[in-house]
């Protein structure tokens, strides 16, 4: 049962375009991790959510973790192709069974066309 | 401090040989994860330990997987046996819930080919 669903799967895209990526559980995390993947290497952090209806920006980017602590979602604007990659979300204590173990959405590539 | 470090980087390996990732957290962290990706797929929770201690085992390490922190500070992981679907990319990652709400720093994966 995948606890972390992430939409959409893969997103293509011209340079200057918004996109916003989802991610939706039936299950409450205490926070939620952002990660992006370059092919061959491991995911990096962009950021942290921890508070229902908190909104972080990360220069073009924007992430809200909704009120509930159940779902997020990462917006970016006027998107350039070096966003291009695998965009990750990941759930910590998944309805408060597991401390520790972060659960992933299967993700969504992102490619930007010049 | 560079982050965390694994190796090899990449391993191929023939069906029936035995394989050992080691995986070096950050200096503080005391929390160390390892996780399996397979492509086109989110990272999977393997197993963690809190210093020393293995605290939690994913169903998906089967008896031929063991992974070690004899002294709280690096990690192993061993796959006896390898069997093709074990080719993965295998991820370490670490954290300290003391520094920072629990967020895991991943270093740059093995990438484990079965023949």
């Amino acid at each position: 049962t995948q606890l972390l669903e992430q939409s959409p799967q893969f997103l293509s895209i011209q340079e200057g375009e918004n996109l916003t990526v989802y991610c939706n559980s039936s299950s409450v995390f205490s926070s939620l991790q952002w990660y992006r993947q370059e092919p061959g290497e491991g995911p990096v952090l962009l950021v942290t959510v921890v508070t229902g209806g908190e909104v972080k920006k990360l220069k073009r980017l924007t992430f809200q973790f909704g009120d509930a602590r159940k779902d997020s979602s990462l917006h970016i604007t006027a998107a350039q192709p070096g966003d291009t990659g695998l965009y990750l979300c990941a759930g910590d204590n998944a309805g408060g069974t597991s401390y520790g173990k972060l659960t992933f959405g299967q993700g969504t590539i992102l490619t930007v066309h010049p | 401090d560079t982050g965390v470090s694994q190796n090899p980087r990449h391993k191929i390996t023939k069906r029936g040989q035995n394989v050992t990732f080691r995986c070096d957290p950050i200096s503080e962290h005391n929390r160390l994860y390892w996780y399996r990706q397979t492509l086109g797929q989110g990272p999977e929770f393997l197993t963690y330990f809190q210093n020393e201690a293995q605290l939690e085992k994913s169903r998906l390490l089967s008896d031929r997987f063991s992974a070690e922190r004899p002294k709280g500070s690096f990690s192993t992981l061993e796959i006896q046996r390898t069997e093709q679907g074990d080719s993965a990319m295998y991820l370490c990652a670490s954290s300290n819930p003391g520094l920072s709400y629990n967020e895991q720093f991943f270093g740059p994966g093995t990438r484990l080919t079965v023949l």
